[in-house]
């Protein structure tokens, strides 16, 4: 079975205070890693999407990475603004509906 | 860039009533679409694939005849909740096909049944 486990679940940091999110999964076989953004009340947001191990990818303070078991989702120096909870997502190789499996996200909060 | 429209985005409807919720991509033609549910602090659970002109595919227990959802046209899929319950009380979302990079997802629609 296809899984992903994204830690921490919540994360509270100073503005300015730089730190990673993880995401572990488990796969029959990757056709690529999603992050998205999502607010309260809100439909996800896309960041990135990665499809192979060694790829990167940078959008402003954000930078996505990723190896053949997980993928990082560092943040440089936050603000207040990148508040949000951040969802992990595969897509996998083979299945039929083509739809993700998502992570239960890491709730991050940036405080002033 | 490609835009998901979704209708309502919140509603609450009386125990053992129907309801439909709406999802239009705006400025593409989406050949398919998915609905995800997401309770409080859950990850999205995809819950089923709606293609145009076929039958929607569901996943493993999800209830067919309780969860109806049709694609009319090319940019227009609906998800019916039949003779809800609170138990049905969720967020729900659909999504498109990656157009360029990333799946592109509705705004959600709140489900409260009292």
């Amino acid at each position: 079975e296809d899984q992903v486990t994204q830690s921490p679940e919540a994360l509270r940091l100073q503005e300015g205070e730089s730190s990673s999110l993880n995401c572990s999964y488990t796969v029959s076989g990757l056709r690529g890693l999603f992050w998205y953004r999502q607010d309260p009340g809100k439909g996800p947001e896309f960041l990135f999407t990665l499809y192979s191990a060694g790829e990167e990818k940078e959008k402003e303070r954000l930078k996505a990475t990723l190896t053949k078991k997980e993928s990082f989702l560092h943040i440089t120096a936050p603000k207040p603004e990148d508040s949000a909870t951040y969802l992990c997502a595969v897509q996998v190789t083979g299945g039929g509906a083509d739809g993700l499996t998502f992570g239960k996200g890491t709730h991050l909060i940036i405080q002033p | 860039g490609a835009v998901v429209s979704q209708h309502p985005s919140w509603v609450i409807c009386k125990s053992g009533t129907s309801v439909k919720i709406e999802c239009r991509s705006l400025d593409f033609q989406a050949t398919t679409m998915f609905w995800y549910r997401q309770f409080p602090k859950q990850s999205l659970m995809l819950m089923a694939t709606s293609n145009e002109g076929s039958k929607a595919t569901y996943e493993q227990g999800v209830e067919k005849d309780k969860f109806l959802i049709n694609h009319a046209s090319l940019t227009l899929s609906t998800l019916t909740v039949t003779s809800a319950h609170p138990e049905d009380s969720s967020f729900y979302i659909c999504s498109a096909p990656p157009w360029g990079d990333g799946y592109t997802f509705g705004s959600g629609t709140r489900l409260t049944v009292v």
